[in-house]
Formats: structure tokens, C-alpha cells, sequence
């Protein structure tokens, strides 16, 4: 069964810096995709970044990136100029590439901004 | 407001009793989840609609649970005989079926506080 592991519970991180959120998961499978999602407090989930298993390049959006490392099967959120609004719970998220695309989530981890 | 709504946001009842959460997806979108999400722990899938269709049910799913999406629109979600231990956040996401990665997008969520 494919499983998705956050070590870090809580973070921190000083307005301006920049964090890694850390993730791994474990799967049999070749052809997947990988997220992660942010859950402000009090609101709903939204799409970060994602990641296709069978491409090398690492995905960017803006102040978003990612670390793909598959052999190692590891996935890491970098968050760069981190800002007030970045605070909230991040959770990485495994989907098998096939049409039946349910999310498996790991536990979270909770960042915060200080200003 | 497009988004995935969810009604509704909190609910708050007493053990035995039965309630009735609702989801209304993004109109054109054709598939519909529900996960549940307890504290400290990232969202746990529950089950899945491709139209009207309930095409996976997770093992979490016990009998006191069931999901309808009547004519493929918004969607509900009943627990019968409600017992303590559902007491979570209850999240809705609807998708499409075309496109390259299915993106989900999530409601606010409802929150069910058993007594």
C-alpha cells in the first residue's frame, strides 16, 4: 500500500527566509503524481505545487519548489522569501497516476511566519 | 462564487443520532470525493463518484455511512447512529476526468462535533 510520511510535525521560519518542508512516501508503482497542498487555518485546502513521476526536472511555481528525488522516493517543499500568509499546514500527497485518483495524504506539518 | 461549497460548516449532535452533510462541486466537474480529516492528521480518503457512479468505497466506510449523488450534481454524505469517534472535518472535492493530472479542488469542509 502506498503510504506518504511528513517527519516534521512544526516548523518555523523568519519572514523573508526560506524553509524545506521535508516528505516521503513509498509506493510500487512507476507512474504517479505528487502535491503538496496548504490548509490556512479556518480555510480550505489548496493546490500548491505538483510533481509527474516521470519527469526529472523539478517543479517550480513562483516562491514554490520541489526537491523530486524518486530513486529515494523523497519530495520536499521549498519555500522561498517566506511570507505572513505561508503560515498554515502543508500536506504532501501521493495519487496514482491511474483514472481511479483518490489523494493519500501524510500527516502535515504546521509552519509558521514570524515576523 | 465556482467553488466547491459545502454545507453545512458545522454541525454539532448528539451520540445516536443521524446527520446529513451536502457538497456542491464545481459545476462541470464530473468527479466528486469525500474525505474525513481528524485532528493532527491529513485528509483520509472515504469514497468517490464519477457522475452518479460510486465507484470506490474505502475500508473506513463502515455500514453507518452512505453517499449519494443523485443525477451526478451535488452529492450527500449521511452517518447513521453517530458515535464519538466521527467527529472530524468532513472534506469534499470534486475533479474532472479530462485533463492531464485531474486536479482536485477542495470545499471548506463541514465540521461534525459528536456529544
Amino acid at each position: 500500500a502506498q503510504t506518504v510520511t511528513q517527519s516534521q510535525p512544526e516548523m518555523s521560519v523568519q519572514e523573508a527566509e526560506t524553509v524545506t518542508l521535508s516528505c516521503t512516501y513509498d509506493t510500487s508503482e512507476s507512474d504517479y503524481y505528487l502535491f503538496w497542498y496548504k490548509q490556512p487555518p479556518s480555510r480550505q485546502m489548496i493546490l500548491v505545487i505538483r510533481q509527474e513521476a516521470y519527469k526529472q526536472q523539478n517543479a517550480t511555481e513562483n516562491r514554490f519548489s520541489v526537491n523530486f528525488q524518486k530513486a529515494a522516493k523523497s519530495f520536499s517543499l521549498k519555500i522561498s522569501d517566506s511570507q505572513l500568509g505561508d503560515a498554515a499546514m502543508y500536506f504532501c500527497a501521493y495519487r496514482y497516476g491511474g483514472s481511479q485518483g483518490n489523494l493519500i495524504f501524510g500527516k502535515g506539518t504546521k509552519l509558521s511566519v514570524k515576523p | 462564487d465556482t467553488g466547491v461549497s459545502q454545507n453545512p460548516r458545522h454541525k454539532i449532535t448528539k451520540r445516536g443520532q443521524n446527520v446529513t452533510f451536502r457538497c456542491d462541486p464545481i459545476s462541470e466537474h464530473n468527479r466528486l470525493y469525500w474525505y474525513r480529516q481528524t485532528l493532527g492528521q491529513g485528509p483520509e480518503f472515504l469514497t468517490y463518484f464519477q457522475n452518479e457512479a460510486q465507484l470506490e468505497k474505502s475500508r473506513l466506510l463502515s455500514d453507518r455511512f452512505s453517499a449519494e449523488r443523485p443525477k451526478g450534481s451535488f452529492s450527500t454524505l449521511e452517518i447513521q447512529r453517530t458515535e464519538q469517534g466521527d467527529s472530524a472535518m468532513y472534506l469534499c472535492a470534486s475533479s474532472l476526468t479530462r485533463g492531464f493530472y485531474n486536479e482536485q479542488f477542495f470545499g471548506p469542509g463541514t465540521r461534525l462535533t459528536v456529544l
